[in-house]
Parts: C-alpha cells; sequence; structure tokens
C-alpha cells in the first residue's frame, strides 16, 4: 500500500482556522468511511482526535472536525492555539484488516 | 487507566532478531484487537501488523510479511512482535496500540490508545 497524500505542512494564526487533506485511492478513503486523525506533539505518542471520518472521540475539543469527499479526507482546526503546533497523520482502513497511513502534516501556529 | 507500555527495543545487527513485548492494563485484554506500528525518526506513521482478540489471526504490511509475527498472551495481558532478519530501513520506534472495539468504544477501525513506544535500531 503507498502512503496517503498529505501536505507536508500547514500555519495559521491563533484564533485561525486550518484545513489538512487526505488523498488516497478508492481503495483506502474512498472505499470506506474508516478515515481516522491523530496528533503528535514532539517526542510523544499519536493521539486520536477523529474517528470515522468524522466522530470525535470524548475530550475530543468541537474545533477538531472531519470529513471527507470522494478519495480526499481533511481534517479542519478552528480556532486555533499554541497547543495545535503538531504533526497530524491520517489513517485510513485498506480492506483485509490492513491500515495505512498519511504522510503527515506539520502545523505550524503562528 | 488505560495503559500499554512497550519493551524490548535496541541496537541489533542486520540479519539479527528482536523480540517487543507490550504489557496492557486498564482493559479486558482479550476483547481487543492489537496492531504494531512504527514510525523511523523524523518520519510518518506505517501500520505493521494487527491481530484478533483470541490470536488466531494476524495481519501484515508486506515489507515484513515472512520476517516479523505479532502474537499475544491474554493471560499475561501482552502483545508480542518477534522480528527476524531485520534489516537497516526497519529502524523505527515501534508503537503498540489499541483497536477501539465498536460495541464497547462506539466507534471502529481505529487505534484509541498507544503506548509510548520502544526505539530498534538495525546497525552493525
Amino acid at each position: 500500500q503507498s502512503a496517503l497524500t498529505q501536505p507536508p505542512s500547514a500555519s495559521g494564526s491563533p484564533g485561525q482556522s486550518v484545513t489538512i487533506s487526505c488523498t488516497g485511492t478508492s481503495s483506502d478513503v474512498g472505499g470506506y468511511n474508516y478515515v481516522s486523525w491523530y496528533q503528535q506533539h514532539p517526542g510523544k505518542a499519536p493521539k486520536l482526535i477523529i474517528s470515522e471520518v468524522i466522530k470525535r472521540p470524548s475530550g475530543v475539543p468541537d474545533r477538531f472536525s472531519g470529513s471527507k469527499s470522494g478519495n480526499t479526507a481533511s481534517l479542519t482546526v478552528s480556532g486555533l492555539q499554541a497547543e495545535d503546533e503538531a504533526d497530524y497523520y491520517c489513517c485510513s482502513y485498506a480492506g483485509s484488516n490492513s491500515f495505512v497511513f498519511g504522510i503527515g502534516t506539520k502545523v505550524t501556529v503562528l | 487507566e488505560v495503559q500499554l507500555v512497550e519493551s524490548g527495543g535496541g541496537v541489533v545487527q542486520p540479519g539479527g532478531s528482536l523480540r517487543l513485548s507490550c504489557a496492557a492494563s486498564g482493559f479486558t485484554f482479550g476483547g481487543y484487537w492489537m496492531t504494531w506500528v512504527r514510525q523511523v525518526p523524523g518520519k510518518g506513521l506505517e501500520w505493521v501488523a494487527n491481530m484478533t482478540p483470541d490470536g488466531s489471526q494476524t495481519y501484515y504490511v508486506d515489507s515484513v510479511k515472512g520476517r516479523f509475527i505479532i502474537s499475544r498472551d491474554n493471560a499475561k495481558n501482552s502483545l508480542y512482535l518477534q522480528m527476524n532478519s531485520l534489516r537497516a530501513e526497519d529502524t523505527a520506534v515501534y508503537y503498540c496500540a489499541r483497536h477501539a472495539n465498536l460495541f464497547i468504544d462506539g466507534y471502529n477501525y481505529v487505534f484509541d490508545y498507544w503506548g509510548q513506544g520502544t526505539l530498534v535500531t538495525v546497525s552493525s
């Protein structure tokens, strides 16, 4: 499986919004509503922030939202805060109990 | 509180073997799929392998098939990754992670808890 395509970087000022795209194929992102997003701060383990394209686990701020259209999923962070500066990875179920991650996007809060 | 603690990482020569362990606590381990994910330092995440709750079925990314073996001991609440014929490109931080259970957690096909990772370095 090939890694999902994400922009290497994104940025925004505090209070602004940033949207990260995640592009795959009909065999992964486009074929299933099982796209998840993970936030990773330096030296830390990834943390689940969005599941099944749009679901937000308990404790995750509602500033984080997900969507999908065709083979591309998106994560939007609204009202950017300093603590949102991190790496973000998308992940999709790819069939046959396998998964594929995106290459990651570094979000910088200006 | 759910906790996953990996151990067993270290430096190994190319062609060598290493066994990673992941000790789980705070949940009914035998009721969950478990997975290994790796991350080359400074790079992205890669799903490596996963296993059904009863250990009867295993799945691997193509690059490790025939070299890595995922296993579990539900009596010991532990997950393992036996890594053989190691290559330089296997150098990474290896995380164990829990698959969420649709009927307990309300969502599916996601990794809801992660360990802190253990570093494996393959070098001569």
